[in-house]
């Protein structure tokens, strides 16, 4: 199975502050990369597809990037209602693989 | 816009079989990756398989031998057994709608628990 490490597992975030979220594959996984939200209690929400694409109705401080084996997903101006857990996840090849999660909190 | 509901016992003997519907309203059922996902507590998300136009399945390997999902498109509704279950099958399952190059799952349900104990 590919395996998906995300870092940080947690971190502390001010309003206004800009997040980066890394995500490193065991292996190249070309652009079959996702990101998701959590919130406590609720189901994940897709944010970004195929490394950079942005969901419709996602804020466009949402932004994804990187190739291969290295990705990062980065919040510019974090706001309030971002607070949540984000994953990352392959689909390259199955089994289709989530990264642990980054869970951010407020500082 | 597509909305998709879980349903089933929350709670299954060791040994028994765990089996979900998902409801999906809204939207086209045809040409997309119908996908179950789990979370055990305090655990990462673990994908369970998908299933595309009712066609053949594509399960986890570490699940293959328990798990059967298929799709009805007349109920527009999603089904996963998985058998022979124990404590470690105990999770919040989720159905979800996969779409596109990266398979990306853009729809989900709000997930049902699903607790494995006598």
């Amino acid at each position: 199975d590919i395996q998906m490490t995300q870092s940080p597992s947690s971190l502390s975030a001010s309003v206004g502050d800009r997040v980066i979220i890394t995500c490193r594959a065991s292996q190249s996984i070309s652009a079959h990369i996702n990101w998701y939200q959590q919130k406590p209690g609720k189901a994940p929400k897709l944010l970004i597809y195929a490394v950079s694409s942005l969901q419709s109705g996602v804020p466009s401080r949402f932004l994804g990037s990187g190739s291969g084996t290295d990705f990062t997903l980065t919040i510019y101006s974090f706001q309030p209602e971002d607070f949540a857990t984000y994953f990352c996840q392959q689909s390259y090849r199955i089994p289709y693989t989530f990264g642990q999660g980054t869970k951010l909190e407020i500082k | 816009q597509v909305l998709l509901q879980e349903s089933g016992p929350g709670l299954v003997k060791p040994s028994e079989t765990l089996s979900l519907n998902c409801n999906v309203s809204g939207g086209s059922i045809t040409n997309y990756y119908w996908t179950w996902i789990r979370q055990p507590p305090g655990k990462r998300l673990e994908w369970i398989g998908y299933i595309y136009n009712n066609g053949r399945p594509n399960y986890n390997p570490s699940l293959t031998s328990r798990v059967t999902m298929s799709v009805d498109t007349s109920k527009r509704q999603l089904s996963l057994k998985l058998t022979s279950v124990t404590a470690a099958d105990t999770a919040v399952y989720y159905c979800a709608r996969g779409w596109g190059i990266s398979t990306s799952l853009d729809s989900w349900g709000q997930g049902s628990l699903v607790t494995v104990s006598s």
